[in-house]
């Protein structure tokens, strides 16, 4: 079975340090790797995925992630965090079967305080 | 494009009290899902529908019923609202077969249900 852990359930950083949340998976095959942003009181929104292309990925808003499958991570991380930064964060995995299957599993999420 | 919309917003039920969550895209998605969000426990899935007619229990579906009314429209109903269903119900919708999709999931705003 997929599982996906994301270390820290709550982060704080400062407006304008490096913003790093870290997610770890377990999968027996080549993944698919999402993160996912929730602002206060609105839905997800993707801000990148990993689908076997290039590992380091980059999405909106500044965020990127390194995929390393030595590690099984797939942290994100923005080099200067703003106060808009301040949300949950989900990391997801699936394969492409799974996907094929409608099959996403989701991390317990990592919620973002950003102090001025 | 509206994406995917949700009504009601929030919701104040008492025990024991019925109620169907909407759920409408316009995406011309094939699947759709039913999430729950509870603190500390990212999202899980209630229910999911791959296409107009079919239906599947996802991890939690105890407790709910669905219906894929059309492609565009998938309903959840709490037949019997009890104190433990108190949580963010997302809807979301994807075409996981679609070239490029990797079922990446678009999601609603969410429905805030208290159940008393």
């Amino acid at each position: 079975a997929q599982s996906v852990t994301q270390l820290g359930s709550h982060v704080s950083v400062s407006e304008g340090a490096l913003v790093l949340l870290r997610c770890n998976y377990s999968s027996s095959v080549p993944p698919y790797l999402f993160w996912y942003v929730q602002y206060p009181n609105q839905g997800l929104q993707l801000l990148l995925k990993y689908t076997s292309a290039a590992t380091l990925v980059k999405g909106i808003n500044g965020f990127e992630a390194e995929f390393k499958k030595s590690e099984t991570s797939f942290h994100l991380t923005k080099p200067s965090a703003h106060m808009s930064d301040a949300a949950e964060y989900f990391c997801a995995v699936t394969t492409p079967a799974r996907a094929a299957g409608n099959k996403l599993t989701f991390g317990g999420g990592t919620r973002v305080l950003v102090k001025p | 494009n509206a994406g995917v919309t949700q009504t009601p917003k929030f919701q104040v039920l008492k025990t024991g009290q019925s109620m169907t969550l909407q759920c409408a895209q316009d995406m011309n998605h094939n699947s759709m899902y039913w999430y729950r969000q509870d603190p500390g426990m990212g999202l899980r899935l209630i229910y999911y529908s791959a296409s107009e007619g079919t239906t599947d229990k996802g991890e939690v579906p105890n407790g709910y019923n669905v219906s894929r009314l059309n492609k565009r429209e998938f309903s959840l109903r709490l037949e019997s609202a009890a104190p433990s269903q108190t949580s963010v119900y997302f809807c979301a919708s994807s075409d996981p077969l679609a070239r490029g999709a990797y079922n990446e999931q678009f999601f609603g705003p969410g429905t805030r249900l208290t159940v008393l």
